[in-house]
């Protein structure tokens, strides 16, 4: 099975901030890799597919880029909805795997 | 508009099997590009892929939970259920079932959008 971490696990920002939140696959996925975001007691919300393409009416600020093995999701001029958890998930191969989870709060 | 709704118990003894459904609207699971996933979340943890199946009866499971589960469709009743034996308090999760959406070449798969969730709690 391929093995999904993230970095940081956690991090406190503001709003107007920048956020970088990294993904790293255990073996090399291409492009196959999604993001999604979880708001508290909500269900996980799609926010980016294929590594970098925006899905439908998820705002411009978010951004992905990445390919093999590393990959990173932007969050430009953090704004007070996005303080939720993210996920990277991969689809490269079944089982599909999950990362832990990065959850940005407020500073 | 895309809907997926899950169903089932809130609570099942351990040793006792599981029987989630879920009733999909706004898409049919007659279409080639578009399944169903089943993904639980443990309380305060991360999510986890169940399994999968497609239009054309493709199934996959999750390694460690291969022997434990059977997915499987009512196309005519737009639902999915997922069977789950031998349950254990460590299965205590909220239970999401969400769209699975592939493309027609490549292998880019992805969950959009989920159900809300059930919580399923594994006590005696």
């Amino acid at each position: 099975d391929i093995q999904m971490t993230q970095s940081p696990s956690s991090l406190s920002a503001s709003v107007g901030d920048r956020v970088t939140i990294t993904c790293r696959a255990s073996q090399t996925i291409s492009s196959y890799l999604n993001w999604y975001q979880q708001r508290p007691g909500k269900a996980p919300k799609l926010l980016i597919y294929a590594a970098s393409t925006l899905q439908s009416g998820v705002p411009s600020r978010f951004s992905g880029s990445g390919s093999g093995t590393d990959f990173t999701l932007n969050i430009n001029s953090l704004q007070p909805e996005d303080f939720a958890t993210y996920y990277c998930q991969q689809s490269y191969s079944t089982p599909f795997t999950f990362g832990p989870g990065t959850k940005v709060d407020i500073k | 508009q895309v809907t997926l709704n899950e169903s089932g118990p809130v609570l099942v003894k351990p040793t006792e099997t599981l029987t989630l459904t879920c009733t999909v609207s706004g898409f049919s699971l007659n279409n080639p590009r578009m399944g169903v996933s089943w993904i639980r979340q443990p309380p305060g943890k991360a999510l986890e892929w169940l399994a999968h199946i497609f239009s054309n009866d493709e199934k996959s499971y999750t390694t460690s939970l291969k022997t434990r589960l059977t997915i499987s469709k009512d196309t005519s009743k737009s639902q999915v259920v997922l069977i789950m034996t031998d349950m254990d308090p460590v299965d205590t999760a909220t239970y999401h079932c969400a769209r699975i959406f592939k493309t027609l070449a490549g292998r880019f798969y992805w969950f959009d959008p989920w159900g809300q969730g059930t919580l399923v709690t594994v006590s005696s």
